[in-house]
């Protein structure tokens, strides 16, 4: 199963683009990568799954290297409302670990 | 409509006694899973149902078992409440296999006195 890890904390103001970065070294060929949002009392929500290069929604875009052995969430401009913990997961492992928490700023 | 819906939402209980949680997803998925979410934020998968039959089941106390009546509702009894029982418990709810995306609801969490 691939392992991800991914930066424990990011601080940012509002405006500004967030880039949250995962490894997963160990990615299957066939496994895709999926980015989840939890905010305080509430489950997780998705956000983005890719498999290569580049993946745009209304929310994020993710971006995936040749090597696919990581890849980068990017929010567009973040708002206060961004500030959440990000899980990055790899293929079918159901791991969420630790997540990176997103802390936005005026 | 609440795509997936955990009842209740708070469970405060004493020790050795057996409560359960309920689960209903309106997604028409056929995938629902049980997570255990701890102090240190965690988010530990427990089980999984595929068309109501078991297809994970973690390393998880036998104490805990899911039950699932029909593909839209999975259901996690527990036996015997220990302190370290206390989390916040997620259900969540995917079409098809276990790469597609999961819709959780907003968690059931778990105080043992």
């Amino acid at each position: 199963l691939a392992k991800t890890t991914q930066p424990i904390s990011m601080d940012s103001y509002e405006g500004q683009e967030v880039n949250i970065t995962c490894s997963h070294n160990n990615i299957a060929t066939n496994d895709y990568i999926t980015w989840y949002q939890q905010f305080p009392s509430q489950g997780p929500r998705f956000i983005i799954q890719g498999y290569k290069t580049k993946v745009t929604n209304e929310v994020a875009s993710l971006f995936i290297p040749a090597d696919r052995k990581s890849s980068t969430l990017s929010l567009p401009r973040v708002s206060l409302s961004d500030t959440a913990v990000y899980y990055c997961l790899a293929g079918t492992a159901l791991i969420f670990g630790k997540g990176t928490t997103l802390s936005v700023s005026s | 409509d609440t795509a997936v819906s955990q009842t209740p939402k708070y469970l405060v209980t004493q020790m050795g006694n057996d409560k359960s949680i309920k689960c209903e997803q309106n997604l028409g998925h056929d995938t629902m899973y049980w997570y255990k979410q701890d102090s240190k934020k965690f988010l530990k998968i427990m089980f999984s149902y595929n068309n109501k039959e078991l297809i994970i089941n973690e390393t998880v106390p036998n104490r805990f078992s899911p039950k699932s009546p029909d593909k839209a509702h999975l259901n996690l009894h527990i036996n015997s409440l220990e302190l370290g029982d206390s989390a916040v418990y997620f259900c969540a709810s995917s079409q098809g296999n276990l790469r597609e995306p999961q819709h959780f609801g907003d968690g059931t969490r778990l105080s043992i006195l």
